[in-house]
């Protein structure tokens, strides 16, 4: 069983629509929890991190549940520059980040 | 320069041929490391850093050897690879180990092509 899975999608919506979808991961241990974002062709980059309350970082909501050992992300209002693969990570509160391969996210206009 | 940089962007080599991957952070960092990432698979992570030391090789062939000379470089030295190795390299850093913010930086990467 991967440590992390993802619908790798592409999730197609139109601008201003509303795109959520989840990561689930294996080890009940994990700490602490991500999300990334990975353009085309480039460079993983931070997006948030995940609490365990849930939180929200503009448009951008994440939602952590333990007990069925996911994350979600929600993005509200999906502008074009939100057009990117978002990668899901999960530590045991290390150095060691266990990424997900990823869901692709397409915003057309 | 600012951030993570690394050389060359691009890198197409023989499976005999012997190449070193280039990367300098700029952020003050004292751990970095090696990814691995092959096309629709997660980043496989290869080898840490922490404060010049050696602190992780994720079962990493010996083909692939890392190098660090100080706490702003890294290298990874390639030798007699095999058409699989083909991915993009990607090299990051953190303030430190201890993964508390679960940040790290990512340079642009290192596509490798093996023949």
């Amino acid at each position: 069983r991967k440590e992390v899975e993802q619908d790798p999608g592409p999730f197609n919506v139109p601008e201003g629509a509303t795109v959520a979808f989840n990561c689930t991961y294996s080890n009940s241990a994990s700490q602490s929890f991500f999300w990334y974002r990975q353009d085309c062709r480039k460079e993983p980059k931070l997006l948030m991190s995940v609490y365990s309350s849930g939180n929200e970082d503009g448009r951008f909501t994440a939602q952590l549940n333990r007990a069925s050992q996911y994350i979600s992300l929600l993005i509200r209002d999906s502008k074009l520059s939100d057009s990117a693969t978002y990668l899901c990570v999960v530590t045991l509160g290390d150095y060691k980040l266990s990424f997900g391969a990823g869901t692709t996210v397409t915003v057309r206009a | 320069e600012t951030g993570v940089t690394q050389t060359p962007r691009h890198l197409v080599m023989g499976m005999t041929n012997k190449k070193s991957l280039k990367c300098e952070q700029h952020l003050g960092h004292n751990a970095m490391y090696w990814y691995k990432q092959s096309a629709k698979k997660p980043l496989e992570l290869m080898f840490v850093y922490n404060f010049k030391e050696q602190t992780e090789n994720n079962s990493v062939p010996s083909r692939f050897s890392p190098e660090c000379p100080n706490s702003s470089h890294l290298f990874l030295h390639l030798h007699t690879l095999q058409p699989e190795d083909s991915a993009l390299y990607l090299c990051a850093s953190s303030q430190d180990t201890s993964g508390r913010r679960g940040e790290q930086f990512f340079g642009p990467g290192t596509r490798l092509t093996v023949l």
